[in-house]
């Protein structure tokens, strides 16, 4: 089955700790995205990267880093440095740019912060 | 900079019911727009792909229309149902000069359909 995998689908951190996630996709897309999800507030763009070993910062990247090493997988890692990072953690793809782009997504990452 | 708006942002109707979810922008020079569906503590599910020179989708008993001079679109549900309740969310791709595409989302709107 082609799609986007994320994991975990739960994740706990304690304050003070780096956390990565998990983003895979067997779609062959270039895009992949990530996106912070709160309660009221929508979809907000961390990162996105167009191609491999190539990203750019999002609205709200302080706090965030990532890496795009192989095109399948984009995982994006919570650092101490984000101060509020109890979120919904969402991942897309979508194939190379254009006005013919589709974006599918994960079923996200619920991050806790304990 | 890109913003969009949904509205209304919640909605309660009985079952059978037609009705319209709007979605505006500000930057009309958008590649396409895209409206979702989410349900509850779940990831997205696209339901259809406006690109920026079509004035409508269609989808079953779903419809999407596009007026880009005017900054809007508008997700027509007919003969409404209960399994229709979700979160439905549109975003819009924009080509960024420096940087490349993006989508940026409004903030939702929440449906329910009563029995």
């Amino acid at each position: 089955d082609g799609g986007i995998t994320q994991s975990p689908k739960y994740l706990f951190r304690k304050e003070g700790q780096n956390v990565t996630l998990s983003c895979e996709q067997n779609l062959n897309h270039d895009a992949m995205y990530w996106y912070r999800q709160d309660p009221g507030q929508g979809l907000r763009l961390i990162y996105y990267s167009q191609i491999v070993n190539d990203f750019q910062k999002g609205d709200i990247a302080e706090g965030y880093s990532v890496s795009r090493e192989k095109k399948e997988s984009f995982p994006l890692t919570v650092t101490s440095a984000q101060k509020n990072p109890t979120a919904f953690y969402l991942c897309a793809s979508s194939p190379a740019a254009g006005p013919y782009t589709e974006a599918f997504f994960g079923q996200g990452t619920r991050l806790t912060v304990v | 900079k890109q913003e969009v708006t949904q509205i209304p942002a919640a909605l309660s109707v009985p079952e059978g019911e037609n009705l319209v979810l709007n979605c505006s922008f500000t930057d009309s020079a958008i590649y396409n727009l895209q409206w979702f569906r989410q349900d509850p503590g779940k990831g997205l599910t696209s339901l259809l792909l406006i690109q920026s020179s079509q004035r409508e989708q269609t989808s079953g008993r779903l419809n999407a229309s596009l007026d880009k001079s005017s900054g809007r679109s508008t997700l027509y549900i007919a003969a409404s149902q209960p399994g229709d309740s979700a979160t439905y969310l549109c975003a819009v791709r924009l080509r960024e000069k420096s940087s490349g595409d993006k989508l940026t989302f409004g903030t939702g709107t929440r449906l329910a359909v009563r029995p």
